[in-house]
């Protein structure tokens, strides 16, 4: 089946510590987002790639990085510079091509620093 | 600058009741809308989409939503709700121009028994 993957579900860090998270797709996207979710503020766009080996600031990205070295695979770093990284992380991707323009979300990953 | 508004936070509403769930966004280009479901703790799923053609667009699990250009609005609504449409539900605004979605802050389904 075709899909987005996130892992873990679930992830506790201390405070300073940097974290991955990972996302993975097989729907053959070129495109590929990174969004937060907090509670009452909808989602908001940390980083966004339309391909490999390039990648875009959203509204969000400071204290963030990301990578995209293969079509399938957008990791977001959440680093110690980051204030308030608690939060629900959704990564999403989009095909370019044929016109249907909606992204399709992975389950999300609950990151907790405490 | 582009901006959607989901005008209720949260909506509670009696199982077997109609529901609409409203949405307005401010653009003076053309646009493509989007409404999201997103049960909790998981990602977000299509519940449907309008690109361009008929105003009234059919979705998902009995859902509908309709354009309206000169209102800038997009409300989506079901007849009859059901305890399992308990769920956010969010609105999301494309700009043509550069293909990023603008979101609402969502809208909470609570279906009441």
């Amino acid at each position: 089946d075709g899909g987005i993957t996130q892992s873990p579900k679930y992830l506790f860090r201390k405070e300073g510590q940097n974290v991955t998270l990972s996302c993975e797709q097989n729907l053959n996207h070129d495109a590929m987002y990174w969004y937060r979710q907090d509670p009452g503020q909808g989602l908001r766009l940390i980083y966004y790639s339309q391909i490999v080996n390039d990648f875009q600031k959203g509204d969000i990205a400071e204290g963030y990085s990301v990578s995209r070295e293969k079509k399938e695979s957008f990791p977001l770093t959440v680093t110690s510079a980051q204030k308030n990284p608690t939060a629900f992380y959704l990564c999403a991707s989009r095909g370019l091509a044929g016109g249907s323009y909606e992204q399709y979300f992975g389950p999300g990953t609950r990151l907790t620093v405490t | 600058a582009q901006s959607v508004t989901q005008l209720d936070s949260q909506v509670p509403v009696f199982e077997e009741a109609p529901v609409e769930l409203r949405c307005n966004y401010s653009s003076s280009v053309s646009v493509y809308l989007f409404w999201y479901v997103q049960y909790p703790n998981q990602g977000l799923q299509l519940l449907l989409k309008y690109l361009s053609g008929s105003t009234l667009v059919k979705g998902i699990n009995g859902f509908e939503a309709e354009f309206n250009k000169s209102q800038t609005s997009f409300h989506l609504r079901k007849p009859s709700v059901h305890i399992s449409d308990t769920a956010e539900y969010f609105c999301a605004v494309m700009v043509a121009s550069n293909y990023q979605l603008i979101w609402g802050a969502g809208t909470k389904l609570i279906i009441k028994p």
